[in-house]
């Protein structure tokens, strides 16, 4: 069956440390995968986009890792902020057009 | 330009009534998603509408079903309502230009809060 797993459902990390989260899927053929964020009471945002013939993508603070071999995207922020705490969802677009999401992973930055 | 807007943002409905929900996507863009987001089940499509069609569908049952207006704004509608269908309902809009190319970015209103009883 078709899944996608994010690493684990909260991480807690120290600020200015490295966060990475981590998203893997079974039986999909994705175009691309994406990571979002979302808020509590809010719709999520976009953030970064990867295609399957790429191996890393950067915005500012974010980078991200996509391996097809693996199955696997990583979601990497440096020098964490305490205003970073949210959840992360990671989603593909197979194929067929239509958007997959994972459950997200929480995260919290501590002061 | 204004976002994505959802309305209701809060519905309480009773089991076995139908509800409808509406979104006005961004000015210019033409491609409206569907999603149902539980704790359990994450974020799980349930369609998309282009142009006043319907070009992908997620595996919901019969009772849930929408539709697009030539202004883009698009409505979702859950008939016989069951508890299960508590969650919170998010509309996403996409620029798909006028191929309809399937886009790659989505921007998501707030979503509306569904609770039945």
């Amino acid at each position: 069956s078709q899944k996608i797993e994010q690493n684990s459902e909260a991480l807690n990390i120290q600020e200015g440390k490295t966060a990475t989260l981590t998203c893997n899927y079974t039986n999909y053929s994705p175009a691309y995968l994406q990571w979002y964020r979302q808020d509590p009471g809010r719709g999520p945002v976009f953030l970064l986009l990867i295609r399957e013939n790429e191996k890393e993508k950067r915005k500012e603070r974010l980078k991200v890792t996509f391996d097809t071999t693996l199955k696997q995207s990583l979601f990497h922020i440096t020098a964490s902020q305490p205003a970073d705490s949210a959840t992360y969802l990671c989603a593909l677009r197979n194929t067929g057009n239509q958007f997959y999401f994972g459950t997200g992973t929480s995260l919290t930055v501590i002061p | 330009k204004a976002g994505v807007t959802q309305t209701p943002r809060y519905l309480i409905k009773t089991r076995g009534q139908q509800v409808t929900l509406s979104c006005s996507p961004i000015s210019g863009h033409r491609s409206v998603s569907w999603y149902q987001q539980t704790p359990g089940q994450g974020l799980q499509f349930l369609f998309e509408y282009f142009s006043e069609t319907q070009r992908n569908k997620g595996n919901f049952p019969g009772r849930f079903s929408g539709r697009q207006f030539s202004n883009s704004r698009s409505e979702m509608n859950v008939s016989t309502l069951e508890l299960g269908d508590s969650a919170l309902y998010l509309c996403a809009s996409s620029f798909s230009g006028t191929s309809g190319r399937y886009p790659d970015t989505q921007y998501f209103g707030p979503g509306t809060r569904l609770t039945v009883l």
